[in-house]
C-alpha cells in the first residue's frame, strides 16, 4: 500500500546544514509537502514541490525530488536552534485528498 | 486571519463521558479535515468535508466517533462514549479548496482516564 518513510531523529550543530530525507511509494503523487511541528502546536506548511519539478529553493530551504527513486529531501542551510522541531513529509496521493504522512523526523540543534 | 481555531486546547475526561471538540476553519476555506495524532500511529485522517459535506469518513475509528459541519465556519468532532485509547491530540485543518495545502489548528489534547 501507500507508505511514506522518514528517519525518526536527526541531530546537527548550530550553523551546519540539516538534510531530512523521505521516501514514498505512490508514483502518482501530484504534490509532496514538508510540514514543521513545534511543541504544543499544529503542523505548519514549510514548502511543497510539484511532482514535475526536481528542485525548489526558498531562502534557507532546498527541496530535492528524485522521482525515479521516490526520494524527497529537505535541506536547511545554516540551521538555527529555532529550527528544532518535528518535520513531516507528506504526499498527495490523488484526488481523494488523503495525504499520506510520514511519522516525522525530530530535528535537534545543538549550540 | 486568526488561522484555524480549535477548542478546547486540553480536555481531561473520564471513560464513558461524551467529548466534543470544536473547530473554526479559516474564512473562505472550503475543505475541512479532522486528524488524530499519537506517538504510535502518527497522523491519521479521520474525516474530511468539502463545502460542508462529508466526503470521506473511512478513517473514523468506530461508531463512537461522529463529526458534523453545520455551516462553513464551524465543525465538531464528538466521541461518545469516550475510552482511554481515544487519548491523543486531535487536529483540525482547513484548505482553500480540495487540492490546496492544509492549514492546521493548534490541536486539542484529549486525555481519557
Amino acid at each position: 500500500g501507500e507508505d511514506v518513510e522518514q528517519s525518526l531523529f536527526l541531530s546537527v550543530r548550530e550553523g551546519d546544514s540539516s538534510v531530512i530525507n523521505c521516501t514514498y511509494t505512490d508514483s502518482s503523487s501530484t504534490y509532496l509537502y514538508w510540514y514543521k511541528q513545534e511543541p504544543g502546536a499544529g503542523l505548519q506548511l514549510l514548502t511543497y514541490i510539484f511532482s514535475n519539478m526536481d528542485m525548489k529553493q526558498d531562502q534557507r530551504l532546498t527541496v530535492l525530488l528524485n522521482k525515479k527513486d521516490k526520494h524527497l529531501s529537505l535541506r536547511i542551510a545554516d540551521t538555527q536552534t529555532g529550527d528544532s522541531a518535528i518535520y513531516f513529509c507528506a504526499e498527495d496521493a490523488g484526488n481523494n485528498r488523503k495525504l499520506i504522512w510520514g511519522l516525522g523526523t525530530s530535528l535537534g540543534v545543538n549550540p | 486571519d486568526a488561522g484555524v481555531i480549535q477548542s478546547p486546547r486540553h480536555e481531561v475526561t473520564e471513560m464513558g463521558q461524551e467529548v466534543t471538540l470544536r473547530c473554526k476553519p479559516i474564512s473562505g476555506h472550503n475543505s475541512l479535515f479532522w486528524y488524530r495524532q499519537t506517538m504510535m500511529r502518527g497522523l491519521e485522517l479521520l474525516i474530511y468535508f468539502n463545502n460542508n459535506v462529508p466526503i470521506d469518513d473511512s478513517g473514523m475509528p468506530e461508531d463512537r466517533f461522529s463529526a458534523k459541519m453545520p455551516n462553513a465556519s464551524f465543525s465538531t468532532l464528538k466521541i461518545q462514549p469516550s475510552e482511554p485509547r481515544d487519548s491523543a491530540v486531535y487536529f483540525c485543518a482547513s484548505a482553500l479548496e480540495a487540492n490546496s495545502p492544509l492549514h492546521f489548528g493548534n490541536g486539542t489534547r484529549l486525555t481519557v482516564t
